[in-house]
């Protein structure tokens, strides 16, 4: 069955240190992979995504995240921390390739300590 | 582009009562929306896939009677949480599907969320 893991479920990490988030999905074919966060009482907005391409996809706001099919991981990536980056990260595969049948990890907590 | 909005942000209600929800797409059409639902310090559930002029589609476990949607213009699809009780109590998300002229896939964007808490 599809499935995403994010394997931490909190990370704290120092103002102006560099971050990955882990991301590994169990799906059979050629994902769609997303990374979306959310500030507290906020909806979703969409970092970055990666259908096809380069591995290496960048985002907003300073992220980027790696496709790794032969480790079936997509992992976020930041090189320094910024304290407004404290969110809940989702990662996220869509099943369809349509947009349609988006599974979501359970989220990474951020935490930026000064 | 792509912005999605929800109203109301929060609403307080009766037990009993039922609460409407609004998902709006403001800068772009959507002929598909969902809605989710997100309990504390947890992942999103979905809940239906809503199709402009048609019935939405339930995921299985939600009763439709109990969350209607209408999804009648290609802005707006509308939640409504009927005879709600506590446990209804929950963040709703809405999102609505996109494609930008940047590029050449679907992608869903999402709405602010709603706070709806039972009393």
């Amino acid at each position: 069955a599809q499935s995403v893991t994010q394997p931490d479920i909190h990370i704290t990490v120092s103002e102006g240190a560099s971050l990955e988030l882990r991301c590994n999905y169990s799906y059979g074919a050629t994902p769609y992979l997303f990374w979306y966060v959310q500030s507290p009482g906020q909806g979703l907005q969409l970092l970055l995504k990666y259908f096809s391409g380069d591995t290496l996809v960048q985002g907003i706001k300073g992220f980027e995240a790696e496709f790794k099919r032969s480790q079936s991981s997509f992992n976020l990536r930041k090189p320094s921390v910024h304290w407004s980056d404290a969110a809940e990260y989702f990662c996220a595969v869509d099943t369809n390739q349509a947009g349609t049948a988006l599974i979501f990890g359970k989220g990474t907590t951020l935490s930026v300590s000064s | 582009g792509a912005v999605v909005s929800q109203h109301p942000s929060r609403v307080i209600c009766k037990s009993g009562t039922s609460v409407k929800i609004e998902c709006r797409s403001l800068d772009f059409q959507a002929t598909t929306m969902f809605w989710y639902r997100q309990f504390p310090k947890k992942s999103l559930m979905l809940m239906a896939t809503s199709n402009e002029g048609s019935k939405a589609t339930y995921e299985q476990g939600v009763e439709k009677d109990k969350f209607l949607i209408n999804h009648a213009s290609l802005t707006l699809s509308t939640l409504t949480v009927t005879s709600a009780h506590p446990e209804d109590s929950s963040f709703y998300i809405c999102s609505a599907l996109a494609r930008l002229t940047s590029g050449n896939t679907d992608t869903q964007y999402f709405g602010p969320g709603t706070r709806l808490t039972v009393l």
